[in-house]
């Protein structure tokens, strides 16, 4: 069965740099979310699309913006790349219509800035 | 004081030892996870739960909703088994964001 994809798996960058990260969700899933992961942290929420609207807003930075597209897919901009934003970015969807507590998990893109 | 806490933060133990990693959580939930996040980061979701148990090869989760607590039990813990176990919660309070433990790092001694 298809999974979430997301891509690149591995982006380095250097500070003040932008970066796209990009989520394909499980076909037919309505709902997706992006999460934050530091170095020995734990995940943050950071946005979260249903129906290509934003539905809920966590601990994204204003230099951070994110949509989703009408196939679903979403992408997470970065603009002005500090250290402090190297974490696993997950991506995660799920099918709110069906209950929506299942959330699948992408492999995540490890993004490094030097 | 955290929406869920999960213990113990770390656990060693022996190939074969029946290990228990415990999860609390404080808000109301639709559904809770158990998730395993190995050392490349990739998380592999385990269990989704409402209620009850549930019971996948050597992996067993079980849920009170009464008492807000759930447990995942390993039997026959094996070295593979090494890696972070966490309890996330459905919340019902903010559209299906899950709320994350901290995390259980399990190392499993040949």
């Amino acid at each position: 069965a298809a999974g979430v994809i997301q891509s690149p798996r591995h982006l380095i960058k250097e500070k003040r740099e932008t970066a796209t990260l990009k989520c394909y969700p499980i076909p037919r899933h309505d709902t997706v979310y992006w999460y934050q992961q530091g170095p020995g942290q734990d995940p943050q929420f950071l946005i979260s699309f249903y129906e290509k609207m934003q539905s809920d807003k966590g601990s994204i930075p204003d230099r951070f913006s994110a949509q989703q597209f009408s196939d679903y897919h979403s992408e997470l901009n970065m603009s002005s790349l500090e250290l402090g934003d190297s974490a696993l970015y997950f991506c995660a969807s799920t099918l709110r219509l069906n209950g929506g507590e299942t959330q699948y998990f992408g492999p995540g893109t490890r993004l490094l800035v030097l | 004081k955290n929406e869920v806490e999960q213990s113990p933060q770390n656990l060693t133990a022996q190939e074969g030892e029946f290990i228990t990693i415990n999860c609390s959580y404080s808000v109301g939930i639709s559904a809770l996870h158990w998730l395993q996040q190995h050392p490349g980061g990739g998380i592999v979701s385990l269990f989704m739960l409402s209620s009850g148990k549930k019971k996948h090869g050597r992996l067993i989760a079980t849920i009170n909703i009464q008492e807000k607590h759930s447990s995942l039990h390993i039997t026959a813990s094996h070295p593979r088994d090494s890696a972070v176990y966490i309890c996330a919660v459905v919340s019902m309070d903010s559209n299906y964001q899950l709320i994350w433990g901290a995390g259980t790092k399990l190392i499993i001694k040949p």
